[in-house]
């Protein structure tokens, strides 16, 4: 069955950067975009992004674009989001989602910036 | 972008009720459009994909459908693990957006 791990919590300073995880199982990693989702507290999803495995394509929305970089370890079945330069509006969790019609979805990995 | 409107924000409604839910999209999306479920946990999951179809698993009370640029989802008698937050998604044209959610409530 398809699986999406994501990284564990993460604590960081404004200004600072993170990198989550989402390890994919149950399918070809290769063949199926993986999405980004950003959901703030008490409000609603918002569309980050979206990275093809197989070749490495990406989009974003224009939003994101400088605040999000998406990467994929094929060998590893294991997709990235890097978000840089936080801020306390980043702080939010972040949700990986398989194929471009969002099949399956990873538990969220929350990201809080604090000093 | 495409605007995705999605009403009610929130609903309270009780154990057995047939309940709808409808986004309006602001441009064409030719039925590419999903409907989410967010459990108070966070755990997101598909229900309907392609305006109408529903996903494996989802149960028959789900339904969706679409009248023009209105696109609906219908639980036709609601159980209690169906009060939960609702989504929908469209995936026709880049950035792919959201409805900005349904809270479903007991009533």
């Amino acid at each position: 069955q398809v699986q999406l791990q994501q990284s564990g919590a993460e604590l960081a300073r404004p200004g600072a950067s993170v990198k989550l995880s989402c390890k994919a199982s149950g399918y070809t990693f290769t063949s199926y975009w993986m999405q980004w989702v950003k959901q703030r507290p008490g409000q609603g999803l918002e569309w980050i992004g979206a990275i093809y495995p197989g070749d490495g394509d990406t989009r974003y929305t224009q939003k994101f674009k400088g605040k999000a970089t998406l990467t994929a370890d094929k060998s590893s079945s294991t997709a990235y989001m890097q978000l840089s330069s936080l801020a306390s509006e980043d702080s939010a969790v972040y949700y990986c989602a398989m194929g471009e019609w969002f099949a399956y979805w990873g538990q969220g990995t929350l990201v809080t910036v604090s000093a | 972008d495409i605007q995705m409107t999605q009403s009610p924000s929130s609903l309270s409604a009780s154990l057995g009720e047939r309940v709808s839910l409808t986004c309006r999209a602001s441009q064409e999306i030719s039925g590419y459009l999903s409907w989410l479920q967010q459990k108070p946990d966070g755990t997101i999951k598909r229900l309907i994909y392609a305006a109408s179809t529903l996903d494996s698993g989802v149960p028959k009370r789900f339904s969706g459908s679409r009248s023009g640029s209105d696109y609906s989802l219908t639980i036709s008698s609601l159980e209690s693990e169906d009060f939960a937050d609702y989504y929908c998604l469209q995936y026709a044209s880049y950035p792919w957006t959201f409805g900005g959610g349904t809270k479903l409530e007991i009533k």
